[in-house]
């Protein structure tokens, strides 16, 4: 089975500092990727998504993502975060022949100091 | 936009009782989702249903069922709670396209005494 890894499980900035979240999978086939995030007290929503085409994906709020296959890895990127992207991470994957199923990473806590 | 309801944010229960949680999802998507949510774990899924009367397990079912008799409907019944089910449980629903974005519901708290 496939597994995607989150290996920050906590992260701390400053704002106006730069991001990164690292997420690694393990399956070697077609993959659909996702970064989900949680606010405190909200509903899971959708960042971003890389189907195919341009590995370089950009999301909502300034989020980008790169997808760089052969490393099997789907980094989530902001060059300046903000107090208000406090927040819970998610980074999921969808294996291309078995439907509609997501895995999910353990997620990664957010937090930005102001 | 989508949206996706869950019957109750907090639930307090007992050990041994029967549990329903329900989920109501208004945009006519086929998949439904049932996921458990814990602290460093992220999100496992238990069960989803991909069509009315339909379900498939997902990777932790152990003590769970789930029904869906309307396609907007999906509920997760736990039959004999126990304390290691209190979590945050998140219900979800998508189109059946394959890789298409799921859209998750506010999620229901349940605790376990």
């Amino acid at each position: 089975a496939q597994s995607v890894s989150q290996h920050n499980h906590h992260v701390i900035l400053s704002e106006a500092a730069s991001l990164e979240l690292g997420c690694n999978y393990s399956y070697g086939g077609t993959v659909n990727l996702f970064w989900y995030v949680q606010y405190p007290g909200q509903h899971l929503q959708l960042l971003l998504k890389y189907f195919s085409g341009d590995p370089l994906v950009k999301g909502i709020k300034g989020f980008e993502a790169e997808f760089i296959k052969s490393k099997f890895s789907f980094n989530l990127r902001k060059p300046s975060v903000q107090w208000s992207d406090t927040a819970e991470y998610f980074c999921a994957v969808n294996v291309y022949n078995a439907g509609n199923m997501l895995t999910f990473g353990g997620g990664t806590r957010l937090m930005v100091k102001p | 936009d989508v949206k996706v309801t869950q019957s109750s944010r907090y639930l307090v229960k007992r050990t041994g009782e029967k549990v329903f949680l329900e989920c109501v999802q208004d945009m006519d998507h086929e998949n439904m989702f049932w996921y458990r949510q814990d602290p460093g774990l992220g999100l496992r899924l238990i069960y989803f249903s991909y069509d009315v009367k339909m379900k498939e397990k997902g990777d932790i079912p152990e003590g769970y069922s789930v029904s869906r008799e309307k396609k907007e409907r999906f509920s997760l019944i736990l039959e004999s709670a126990s304390t290691n089910q209190t979590s945050m449980y998140l219900c979800a629903s998508s189109f059946r396209l394959v890789g298409n974005e799921q859209f998750f519901g506010p999620g229901t708290r349940l605790t376990v005494l």
